[in-house]
């Protein structure tokens, strides 16, 4: 189970914004890597993937968005908010079937 | 560039099945897993099924199992789902899903939308 914290968060522009994800058991696959993935998906549209592998950005993704953690304790991070960044963001995890993503956190401006 | 394009959503009668289809393009379809993931109106992401190239293996949630099947046409480059015994809950936007290297999701559809009601 992937939870998810804040479920909602609201931020003025400008400032930084943090979602936690927390994995009920080690993340830890077989072979040895975590795969963790954080998704935003904007009002209307498709979730897109912003972080795979804990730490490793998408192409075209603003380097404002971070990924952080180890184990089964996970961390996205927005360092300075922008009013395109509103949205849901969730956490994936991609090393057993099925995939299991979080509650999903939603992001608006303050 | 990835195209997923789903079709086969609409009103559907609880107890009743329908089929849902999803054309590929614009990468080697037969060289990657797909997944089904649903969003229910106003509510989170949820994978409900999965499929590896060859169909040699696939995965359902626990949601699903036993009502829903997966399977793959490599040759017309097509991902299904065969959903039965259908329910209120499982209604919700149904998106057509690549997987990605390294136990990731690379690309989605627009998704086609399942509506469960009498």
């Amino acid at each position: 189970v992937m939870t998810q914290s804040p479920l909602s968060l609201s931020v003025t522009l400008g400032q930084p914004a943090s979602i936690s994800c927390r994995s009920s058991q080690s993340l830890v696959y077989s072979d040895g890597n975590i795969y963790l993935n954080w998704f935003q998906q904007r009002p209307g549209q498709s979730p897109r993937r912003l972080i795979y592998q804990i730490s490793k950005r998408d192409s075209g993704v603003p380097d404002r968005f971070s990924g952080s953690g180890s184990g089964s304790d996970f961390t996205l991070k927005i360092s300075r908010v922008e009013a395109e960044d509103v949205g849901l963001y969730y956490c994936l995890q991609g090393g057993l079937w099925p995939y299991t993503f979080g509650q999903g956190t939603r992001l608006e401006i303050k | 560039e990835v195209q997923l394009v789903e079709s086969g959503g609409g009103l559907v009668q609880p107890g009743r099945s329908v089929r849902l289809s999803c054309v590929a393009s614009g990468f080697k379809f037969d060289d990657y897993v797909m997944h089904w993931v649903r969003q229910a109106p106003g509510k989170g992401l949820e994978c409900v099924s999965s499929i590896t190239p060859r169909s040699d293996k696939v995965g359902y949630a626990d949601s699903v199992r036993g009502r829903f099947t997966i399977s793959r046409d490599n040759a017309k480059r097509s991902l299904y789902l065969q959903m039965s015994s259908l329910r209120a809950e499982d209604t919700a936007l149904y998106y057509c899903v690549k997987d990605a290297p390294k136990g990731s999701i690379d690309h989605w559809g627009q998704g086609t939308l399942v509506t469960v009601s009498s």
